[in-house]
């Protein structure tokens, strides 16, 4: 059971370079989400997803656009990459309204906007 | 003001120490009440969840919550250097139909020296 699996793991971008960060999961979640953890700051939610074709901002969702056309797949695209987008990117789902026990975390995307 | 709290660290205690982490929050309208775990380049991994204040034990680790005073804690028995890792305390408010938000507190970096 692989659960939660993102792709790259690693990259680095020049500024203003676009990418696209790959995120699946094969636990028939209906929830997904995009986090990000900047160096000694806890998880930031970016954007996040009830189902397919439902997705809706969080917190710092500037710079960013997501599409879930799928239950499995849910990618956060960069578009025109800045500095301040260097950072760690988390993918994570979730299948119930229950409590904080329900959420799985991909192991993170290391991303570098130089 | 943050809406979650914790004490940065870093936390440098010797093996079989009792640890204690922290973390005080603002937003009365959470509902779960979660640690995690995280190793270096990897995941947050969920470590304990509770709803309700009080005390929950599981092995080693004990969670605290006490919602009149927005606090809560993680207590770890008998530390091991397998224990040395980042600690995020998170807290869970649902958002839309079902989908969870979670505000995570800085992380504690913890160390057991053996």
């Amino acid at each position: 059971n692989a659960g939660v699996t993102q792709t790259p793991k690693f990259r680095i971008l020049k500024i203003g370079q676009s990418m696209t960060l790959q995120c699946t999961q094969d636990m028939n979640h209906n929830y997904m989400y995009w986090y990000r953890q900047d160096p000694g700051m806890g998880l930031k939610l970016i954007y996040y997803s009830v189902g397919a074709g439902i997705t809706d901002k969080g917190e710092v969702p500037n710079g960013y656009n997501v599409s879930r056309s799928t239950t499995e797949d849910f990618p956060l695209r960069l578009e025109l990459a800045a500095p301040s987008q260097t950072s760690v990117y988390f993918c994570a789902s979730s299948y119930s309204t229950g409590g904080g026990n329900t959420i799985y975390f991909g192991e993170g995307s290391w991303l570098t906007v130089v | 003001q943050k809406e979650v709290e914790q004490d940065p660290g870093p936390l440098s205690v010797p093996e079989g120490a009792i640890v204690s982490l922290n973390c005080t929050y603002s937003n009365s309208a959470f509902q779960y009440f979660m640690w995690y775990r995280q190793y270096s380049r990897k995941g947050p991994e969920l470590l304990m969840y509770t709803y309700s204040s009080g005390n929950k034990e599981d092995g080693r680790f004990t969670a605290q919550v006490d919602k009149s005073s927005k606090y809560i804690s993680l207590f770890i028995r008998d530390s091991q250097p397998s224990d040395s890792a980042t600690y995020l305390c998170a807290m869970s408010a649902l958002i839309i139909q079902g989908a969870q938000k979670l505000v995570f507190g800085q992380g504690t970096r913890l160390t057991i020296n053996p």
